[in-house]
């Protein structure tokens, strides 16, 4: 069966590292770019970024680029989203996702699984 | 301010056809294609029409996609009180580099 499965919710203080993570399986981990999208509670769907796993190229959306950092360990078949110092405002569930890529242009290509979530949480 | 709009509600009764819009520009909507997500309260979003009109498998035939210029709908016939829901428009923005979502539309079926 193929499954997102991620890693289980966090609280968190202001100025903290956190690291989440989604373990992949069912499926070869390096044949997929993995996407992460974040949604605030009560809001709607943000794209985050997206990594390809074979050769770890990134890219992130213009609203999250310099917040977050995306990354993969392909031994292991694990993609993960990472702060550096998190804030209050980084409160919100975040999705990994596959995608699916029908075409050679990005434009061609869509979210057809997810993961269950990582809700965060960041208060003092 | 999603890049997207869609309508943040609407509603029908069982058995009636409902739409949901989601309207963009040239640089999204029209030079791509679209998905739409469907999430119920908690749980992960769910695809449910990809490339315009396309469904996956086990998505009923209900659902329907289509687009015209800069704008795409999401039609629901049949509706049935399960397919009350959030519902997500998505495409790719040639301006952004970036994927985009319409802010979603709560369906109610009363």
């Amino acid at each position: 069966e193929v499954q997102l499965v991620q890693s289980g919710a966090e609280v968190k203080k202001p100025g903290e590292p956190l690291k989440i993570s989604c373990k992949v399986s069912g499926y070869r981990f390096t044949n997929n770019w993995i996407g992460w999208v974040r949604q605030i509670p009560g809001k709607g769907l943000e794209w985050m970024g997206a990594i390809y796993p074979d050769d770890s190229d990134t890219r992130y959306s213009p609203s999250f680029q310099g917040q977050v950092t995306i990354s993969a360990d392909k031994s292991i078949d694990i993609a993960y989203l990472q702060w550096r110092s998190v804030k209050p405002s980084d409160t919100a569930m975040y999705y990994c996702t596959r995608l699916f890529q029908g075409r050679a242009s990005m434009r061609f290509w869509y979210f057809d699984l997810w993961g269950r979530g990582t809700l965060v949480t960041v208060s003092s | 301010q999603s890049v997207l709009t869609q309508p943040p509600s609407v509603s029908g009764i069982p058995g009636q056809r409902v739409t949901i819009s989601c309207s963009g520009s040239s640089s999204n909507i029209e030079t791509n294609i679209v998905n739409w997500y469907q999430q119920f309260s908690g749980p992960a979003p769910k695809l449910i029409i990809y490339d315009i009109n396309q469904r996956p498998s086990g998505v009923p035939g209900r659902f329907s996609g289509s687009k015209s210029g800069t704008s795409a709908s999401l039609a629901i016939s049949g509706l049935q009180s399960e397919d009350e829901a959030d519902y997500y428009c998505e495409t790719w923005d040639d301006s952004l580099n970036a994927w985009v979502f319409g802010g979603g539309t709560k369906l109610t079926v009363l």
